[in-house]
């Protein structure tokens, strides 16, 4: 069981947005707020998407925005493209200086 | 460009350890700041984190595998090393390294660029 609860699945048509959720507790959140997204497609590597809660690597759409209220936090992605099919984890620090990730949330463009 | 790369066995006995070299370039792990990390993922399942390695040789464990795990490193080689003991068939998974910046990078909460992964499987 992970530590930090994602829904298994989400969906949405070409175009739209989606949001991504990721509850945890405040000690699985730390104190420095470092939330990162991954994209995950099958068989590869994760890639980082979303840091620091909200600022994106260099090369990283800007279809893709996270934010955190309380001991949660959000990964949205407007404007749905095809390639944006792929598993997502959120990830944190914690406050005991250990990272815990979530269960992965499957994106399906319809 | 960073690159990191995983290589160990792909298939060992239940109760062996585990060796496993990440391998990389285009830094350094004596640079302030930079860690190299290890996790796993099952068939199917969800990231998991394993270790940490800070540049200043300071190391974290995942806490359920703590006692099973050693983190090393060679700067010269630049190479960060992982073992895992008493290895079990539920072990079976593709293991990563990854880099985590240090000062002037994206963040020292993340971990921005991955290996390819080596799936490692457990079995008699």
């Amino acid at each position: 069981q992970s530590a930090l609860t994602q829904p298994a699945s989400v969906s949405g048509s070409p175009g739209q947005s989606i949001t991504i959720s990721c509850t945890g507790t405040a000690s699985d959140f730390g104190t420095y707020n470092y939330v990162s997204w991954y994209q995950q497609y099958p068989g590869k590597a994760p890639k980082l998407m979303i840091y620091d809660v909200n600022k994106r690597p260099s090369g990283v759409s800007n279809r893709f925005s996270g934010s955190k209220s309380g001991n949660t936090a959000s990964l949205t992605i407007s404007g749905l493209q095809a390639e944006d099919e792929a598993d997502y984890y959120c990830s944190s620090c914690t406050t005991s200086i250990t990272w815990v990730f979530g269960g992965g949330t499957k994106l399906t463009v319809l | 460009q960073i690159t990191l790369k995983e290589s160990g066995p792909s298939l060992v006995k239940p109760t062996q350890t585990l060796t496993l070299t990440c391998t990389f370039s285009g830094f350094s792990l004596s640079s302030t700041g930079v860690g190299v990390g290890w996790f796993r993922q099952s068939p199917g399942k969800a990231l998991e984190w394993l270790a940490l390695i800070y540049w200043d040789d300071r190391k974290r464990y995942s806490p359920s595998l703590k006692s099973r795990l050693t983190i090393t490193k060679d700067t010269s080689k630049k190479q960060a090393v992982l073992t895992m003991t008493n290895m079990d068939p539920v072990d079976t998974a593709t293991y990563y390294c990854a880099h985590r910046p240090g000062d002037g990078g994206y963040s020292y909460g993340s971990y921005d660029c991955w290996g390819q992964g080596t799936l490692v499987t457990v079995s008699s």
